[in-house]
């Protein structure tokens, strides 16, 4: 059973578009979620992180918790070419030394 | 730049060979992470030190041997490989703290793309 899973993409928006990435986990004593963005044959780097249900909003990104569905999302409002990435959703369980990683979703913003 | 460095950024090597993967980060963190990252797979902890000694290993195979002589520098040993080991191995630092709070992000080094012929 994979613990977090996300749909691999390539996800497509135009320019100016709302993008959604959605990502779902499996334990359900997960306690910190984060959004991390990888360029090609870049380093992750972190976005966002959330703890607690609800939206969580940063400039043009909104992370979005739903413990009871085991679910997290990540919004990036007026789209831009420079999102074009792969977007890493990762999860971490209280107690464990280990973030754990769902595939990434490979967006693409079309100018 | 995120403050960890790793080196080298490429690497070829026969399946007899011996090599090191080194990563350094001088932010003060003292938690740092090897992960393997293959294509179409999620990113995978290879192992974990927290204060220099080793507390995670994930059943790595033996021909990968860590080694942390100190906070700042962590290195990935490699000996015998497979090409199946092929991938981008990529090191990570934090603070240690009691969990994955705020301000306690993983800082990614650019990784090492590894191909085993």
């Amino acid at each position: 059973q994979k613990e977090v899973e996300q749909n691999s993409g390539p996800l497509s928006v135009p320019e100016g578009a709302i993008a959604s990435l959605n990502c779902t986990y499996s334990d359900r004593g997960s306690q910190s979620f984060f959004w991390y963005r990888q360029y090609s044959g870049k380093s992750p780097e972190l976005i966002m992180f959330i703890y607690s249900n609800g939206d969580k909003e940063d400039g043009r990104f909104t992370a979005q918790l739903n413990k009871a569905s085991q679910y997290v999302s990540l919004l990036i409002r007026d789209s831009q070419p420079s999102d074009s990435a792969t977007y890493l959703c990762a999860v971490h369980s209280a107690g464990a030394n280990n973030l754990f990683f769902g595939t990434g979703t490979r967006l693409t913003v079309i100018p | 730049e995120t403050g960890v460095t790793q080196t080298p950024r490429h690497l070829v090597m026969g399946m007899t060979n011996k090599k090191s993967l080194k990563c350094e980060q001088h932010l003060g963190h003292n938690a740092m992470y090897w992960y393997k990252q293959s294509a179409k797979k999620p990113l995978e902890l290879m192992f974990v030190y927290s204060l220099e000694e080793r507390v995670e290993n994930n059943s790595v195979p033996s021909r990968f041997s860590p080694e942390c002589p100190n906070s700042s520098h962590l290195f990935l040993h490699l000996h015998t490989l497979q090409p199946e080991d092929s991938a981008l191995y990529l090191c990570a630092s934090r603070p240690k703290t009691r969990g994955w709070g705020m301000n306690t992000e993983a800082f990614f080094g650019q990784g090492t793309r590894l191909t085993v012929v």
